[in-house]
């Protein structure tokens, strides 16, 4: 199984200041043959469903705004929010579709400072 | 838009059978793969199991030997069956739709999106 590790477990950050999330698989995530990384971030509000941010490691899903940005490849990978809004509060997962069992991040729970 | 509710029992006595229902709307069953996936205290976000309605379930090896995942297309439902249950298995169960490309022999899954909004299932006597 590919082990995904997400630091830190829980972040503060001021309102309008930049949040930085890591991931880290325990083996490469990219496909050769067609140069993806198959890792997904997702956000988790309390009460909700998970919701999709990000796929293919870095490509906004539809409707995301534009604060929110994946970077990386092959094992590590990062969320950043670069002015963080009261609206995102949240745990955010990461999660490798590389290959089955698929699995997931620990989670990073975003506060407010 | 797609839309998609679990339902079924919130308690489960140990040693028994968990079954849920994901009800699928805005879209045929079909059309896409589903997959079931689970949110325990303990250990996360942990992915059960997904299926399609042309071929074989692929299932967590750690839950393999009691899963059934099946689908009702009749009435649009994926259905999730957990046997012999104990408290490790209370969790918040979400279905979801897999995201994927491809057709005839050959398809490449991807994220899952959307997600239901998740049932709560105590295991407990």
């Amino acid at each position: 199984d590919i082990v995904m590790s997400q630091s830190p477990d829980s972040l503060a950050v001021s309102l309008g200041e930049r949040a930085t999330i890591n991931c880290k698989a325990s083996q490469s995530v990219l496909y050769s043959s067609n140069n993806r990384n198959y890792l997904t971030w997702y956000q988790h509000k309390p009460g909700q469903p998970p919701k999709v941010l990000i796929y293919w490691a870095s490509t906004r899903a539809s409707g995301v705004p534009e604060r929110f940005s994946g970077s990386g490849s092959r094992t590590d990978f990062t969320l950043t929010i670069s002015s963080l809004q009261a609206e995102d509060v949240a745990s955010y997962y990461c999660q490798q579709y590389f290959s089955t069992p698929w699995t997931f991040g620990q989670g990073t729970k975003v506060e407010i400072k | 838009q797609v839309q998609l509710q679990e339902s079924g029992p919130g308690l489960v006595k140990p040693s028994e059978t968990l079954s849920l229902i994901c009800t699928v709307s805005g879209v045929s069953i079909t059309d896409y793969y589903w997959s079931w996936i689970r949110q325990t205290p303990g250990k996360g976000l942990e992915w059960i199991g997904y299926i399609h309605y042309t071929g074989s379930p692929n299932y967590n090896p750690s839950l393999k030997s009691r899963v059934n995942i099946s689908l009702d297309t009749s009435k649009n439902r994926v259905s999730l069956n957990l046997t012999s249950v104990t408290s490790a298995d209370t969790a918040i169960y979400y279905c979801a739709r897999v995201m994927f490309e491809g057709s005839g022999n050959y398809f490449d899954l991807h994220w899952l999106d959307p997600w239901g909004q998740g049932t709560l299932v105590t295991v407990s006597s």
